[in-house]
Formats: structure tokens, sequence, C-alpha cells
């Protein structure tokens, strides 16, 4: 079946530091990949997306690559802000599994002054 | 256009209590989804609905019922609550498009049962 596996957090990062959140994923045929972001309190919100193999992603800074030769899918940033801080959570979108998604369980990150 | 809504915004149940979470969006997708959301771990889609009139289980669809009202409200009951269900509870509603799928999730109901 689909899977995906998260770089465990927590991390903490200082502000302006460089972020990245590996995503790995397991699927069968051509999944989308996602990268959701869920503030404190709220839902989730789609953040960046890629729909086939070399496709990049990109978002409020945020950059992500579809590699399916490593079946990856990296969630990175230049420069962190405080209101970065946030969990993080990549996902699979795969037309053979009725096209039900697949999360991972997310990374928070904490981005300090 | 508020997207999408959930009520109540918080829940204390008794074990062996039912109680239904209201989801409804206003954006005229088709499909709806119910996730629940547990301590470190990612959504686990409880039921979906494709469109109005259908529901289909999810990954853990035990000890839930849904209703597919219509094409606006996605309802989840619990009909004999346990503490297993304690947990987060989110609606999605899915923009299909050329562009592949977007959900838009709204803001959780969270769930204690005692």
């Amino acid at each position: 079946g689909n899977s995906v596996t998260q770089m465990e957090g927590p991390v903490t990062l200082s502000e302006e530091a460089f972020l990245t959140i590996n995503c790995t994923y397991t699927a069968t045929g051509y999944p989308s990949l996602f990268w959701y972001v869920q503030y404190p309190g709220e839902g989730l919100q789609l953040l960046l997306k890629a729909t086939k193999a070399d496709d990049k992603g990109s978002n409020k800074g945020f950059e992500a690559t579809y590699r399916k030769e490593t079946t990856s899918f990296h969630l990175e940033k230049g420069s962190v802000q405080v209101s970065d801080s946030a969990v993080y959570f990549c996902a699979l979108k795969s037309s053979a599994n009725a096209g039900k998604s697949t999360f991972g369980d997310g990374t928070t990150l904490t981005v300090k002054p | 256009n508020a997207g999408v809504t959930q009520t109540p915004k918080f829940q204390v149940l008794k074990t062996g209590q039912s109680m239904t979470l209201q989801c409804a969006q206003d954006m005229n997708h088709n499909s709806m989804y119910w996730y629940r959301q547990d301590p470190g771990m990612g959504l686990r889609l409880i039921y979906y609905s494709a469109s109005e009139g259908t529901t289909d289980k999810g990954e853990v669809p035990n000890g839930y019922n849904v209703s597919r009202l219509n094409k606006r409200e996605f309802s989840l009951r619990l009909e004999s609550a346990a503490p297993s269900q304690t947990s987060v509870y989110f609606c999605a509603s899915i923009k299909e498009g050329s562009g592949g799928e977007t959900q838009y999730f709204g803001p959780g109901t969270r769930l204690l049962v005692l």
C-alpha cells in the first residue's frame, strides 16, 4: 500500500536559518505529492504540490521537487521566520488507491528569534 | 465565502453517549472527507463522499457513521462514544481540477471522551 515517511521532529531553528524537512514515499502508479501546513489550533492548509516527476512546487518561499528516482519530496526554505513555526505534513494521492490521500506523521517546526 | 465550517469546536462526552459532528462547505465541491488526527500522527481517513448521495469507508470507519445530506453538508456521527475516539476531527472539501486536487480543511472539532 501507499505510505509516507517524514523526518522526525521536532525541529528547532533560529530565524533566517535554512530549513529542510525530508519526505519519502511508497506508492503504486504515479502519485501527486503535497505539503500541508498546520498552524496551532487550525486545520491543515495546502502549502504546495507537484503532480508529476521533476515538477517543483513553490509557495511563500518554500519549495519541494518531485524526485521519482529517489521517491522523495523534501521541503526546503532558504530563510525561515518565526511565523513559519507550525506542523508540516507531507502527503500523496494516488489514483491507484481510489484517490484517497495518505499523510505522513507531521514534523513540528519551531523558529526562535 | 466561509470555506469549510465545522461545529462544534469542542465537545466532551461520556462513554456511551452519542453525538453528530457537522461540516458544511460553500465552494460547490463534489467530494468531502472526514479525518481524525491523533497526537504525533498524520491524518487518517474515516469516511469520504465522492458526490451527493454517496459515501464510502476510509481507513478507520469503525464506530462512525456518516450522512451526505446534500452537496453542502457532510455529517459524522458517533453512536456510542468510546475513549479511543478522543481525537481532533477534520472535515475537508476537495476541489478537483486540471492541476490536480486541492483539499480545503475546516478548523477541526476537538473531542474528549471520558
